[in-house]
């Protein structure tokens, strides 16, 4: 069966400081992979997408960005963090066989900036 | 851009009630309409999924229908127990890899 994990599970880092998020997951091959934060008080918002290693797709312009060294390996990163990319950061993964496969989420990573 | 509104935002029954979530969608031109379910702190749970060419599906206690002509998706808990108390997101896919989610309904079921 497949499985997808995220850690940490918590962190917090001061304004300014550099941020890595991991997500991996077992048990499938050429998996899309995404990236959502869900802010307080706001629904989620897909950050990146992935659909194989290297390739990478922005939803939103901001302060983040996201690597796929491997099939199965997708990396959430900031050289610099401000105070509102704290959140509740989930990564997924769907089969992508077919447009409109379900995403299966991660336990998810809860952020604050201080 | 898709935008997803759920109503109501919060919502609080006794045990046994039958209830309805509301979901709508500004762009019809959607994929599917997925529901989820999200635990305080957790990740998403995936509940029913509902291809743009179908009108509901039901899964358990659970029973979510699909009108793309309206914008409207509905999730449908029968006889709800204190274990269904969370928050359900539903989120429509557009475009190949875009899910746009509401900003979910806390639900709380009360023994």
């Amino acid at each position: 069966s497949q499985t997808i994990h995220q850690w940490p599970a918590t962190l917090v880092q001061p304004v300014g400081s550099p941020l890595s998020l991991e997500c991996t997951v077992e048990g499938t091959s050429n998996p899309n992979l995404y990236w959502y934060r869900q802010a307080a008080g706001r629904g989620l918002q897909l950050l990146f997408y992935s659909v194989g290693i290297g390739q990478i797709s922005s939803e939103v312009p901001q302060n983040l960005s996201a690597s796929r060294p491997q099939d199965r390996q997708f990396i959430l990163s900031s050289k610099k963090l401000l105070l509102s990319d704290s959140g509740f950061y989930l990564c997924a993964w769907s089969g992508g066989a077919n447009v409109g496969d379900t995403q299966y989420f991660g336990p998810g990573t809860r952020l604050t900036v201080l | 851009k898709q935008e997803v509104t759920q109503i109501p935002a919060a919502l609080s029954v006794p045990e046994g009630e039958n209830l309805v979530l509301n979901c709508s969608f500004t762009d019809s031109a959607i994929y599917n309409l997925q529901w989820f379910r999200q635990d305080p702190g957790k990740g998403l749970t995936s509940l029913l999924l509902i291809q743009s060419s179908q009108r509901e599906q039901t899964s358990g206690r659970l029973n979510a229908s699909l009108d793309k002509s309206s914008g409207r998706s509905t999730l449908y808990i029968a006889a709800s127990q204190p274990g269904d108390s969370a928050t359900y997101l539903c989120a429509g896919l557009s475009g190949a890899n875009n899910l746009f989610f509401g900003t979910g309904t806390r639900l709380t079921v009360i023994p």
